[in-house]
C-alpha cells in the first residue's frame, strides 16, 4: 500500500488528452513540492514535472502538472503511441521523513 | 553530460551482504544530495535512502533501517550502499538519483538478487 494512491491504469485514444491523479495527506502532497516520472519500458524513470507544475528542460508543453490541497495532477495532451509508460507522483513525506512515490499509473494509447 | 553509473549488483544469499556503487560525473558531485531508489521485479518505485551533500545527513526507509548504510565519497564522486542482512524482498534494481526532493538525474541500474 504506497502512501500517495494513483489510479493503477489508465487509457486514450492518439491525440487525446489524459490526466493522472495523485491522492495524498497534510504531510505529504498538502505540504511539499509533487513530481511526477515517466518509466519507458525497460528504462530508468524520468523527471517529467517538478515543482508542483514545472518542466524540466526538453519536456513537451504536452505534459503539466497542478496540486490542490493534498492531491495533485499530471495531465498529458495529444497523445502520441511513445507516450505509453508507467507514471509515477513523488514527493517528501515530513512525518516519515523519507521520499514517498505513489503506486504508479500504467498508460495505455489505444 | 551528467552521468551515474550503478555497479556491484549480483546474485547473493540471504542473510549476505553486497555493497553498490554509483560512479557520478559530469556535475559538481559534492554539491548535490544523492539517493537510492529502488524497484522489485513487475512493481512501483521505493525509496529506500537519501545523503546530503556533506553527508550531514542520512535518511533510510522503514523497510532497511538499522540494515542498510549509506555513504558518499565526495573526493571520488562517488556514492555507496553497504546493505547487510539482506532478505529476499530486498531483490530489486537499485537506481541511484540525484536531488532533494525531485530527482532529476537517474541512473540505468543495478540488479540485485537475494536468493538461495
Amino acid at each position: 500500500q504506497s502512501v500517495l494512491t494513483q489510479p493503477p491504469s489508465v487509457s486514450a485514444a492518439p491525440g487525446q488528452k489524459v490526466t493522472i491523479s495523485c491522492s495524498g495527506s497534510s504531510s505529504t502532497i498538502g505540504n511539499n513540492y509533487i513530481c511526477w516520472y515517466q518509466q519507458l519500458p525497460g528504462t530508468a524513470p524520468k523527471l517529467l514535472i517538478y515543482g508542483n507544475d514545472k518542466r524540466p528542460s526538453g519536456i513537451p508543453d504536452r505534459f503539466s502538472g497542478s496540486k490542490s490541497g493534498t492531491s495533485a495532477t499530471l495531465g498529458i495532451t495529444g497523445l502520441q503511441t511513445g507516450d505509453e509508460a508507467d507514471y509515477y507522483c513523488g514527493t517528501w513525506d515530513s512525518s516519515l521523513t523519507g521520499a514517498v512515490f505513489g503506486g504508479g499509473t500504467k498508460l495505455t494509447v489505444l | 553530460e551528467v552521468q551515474l553509473v550503478e555497479s556491484g549488483g549480483g546474485l547473493v544469499k540471504p542473510g549476505g551482504s553486497l555493497r553498490v556503487s554509483c560512479a557520478a560525473s559530469g556535475f559538481t558531485f559534492s554539491g548535490y544530495t544523492m539517493n537510492w531508489v529502488r524497484q522489485a521485479p513487475g512493481k512501483g518505485l521505493e525509496w529506500v535512502s537519501s545523503i546530503t551533500s556533506s553527508s550531514s545527513y542520512m535518511y533510510y526507509a522503514d523497510s532497511v533501517k538499522g540494515r542498510f548504510t549509506i555513504s558518499r565519497d565526495n573526493a571520488k564522486n562517488s556514492l555507496f550502499l553497504q546493505m547487510n542482512s539482506l532478505r529476499v524482498e530486498d531483490t530489486a534494481v537499485y537506481y541511484c538519483a540525484r536531488g532533494a526532493g525531485d530527482y532529476d538525474y537517474w541512473g540505468q541500474g543495478t540488479l540485485v538478487t537475494v536468493s538461495s
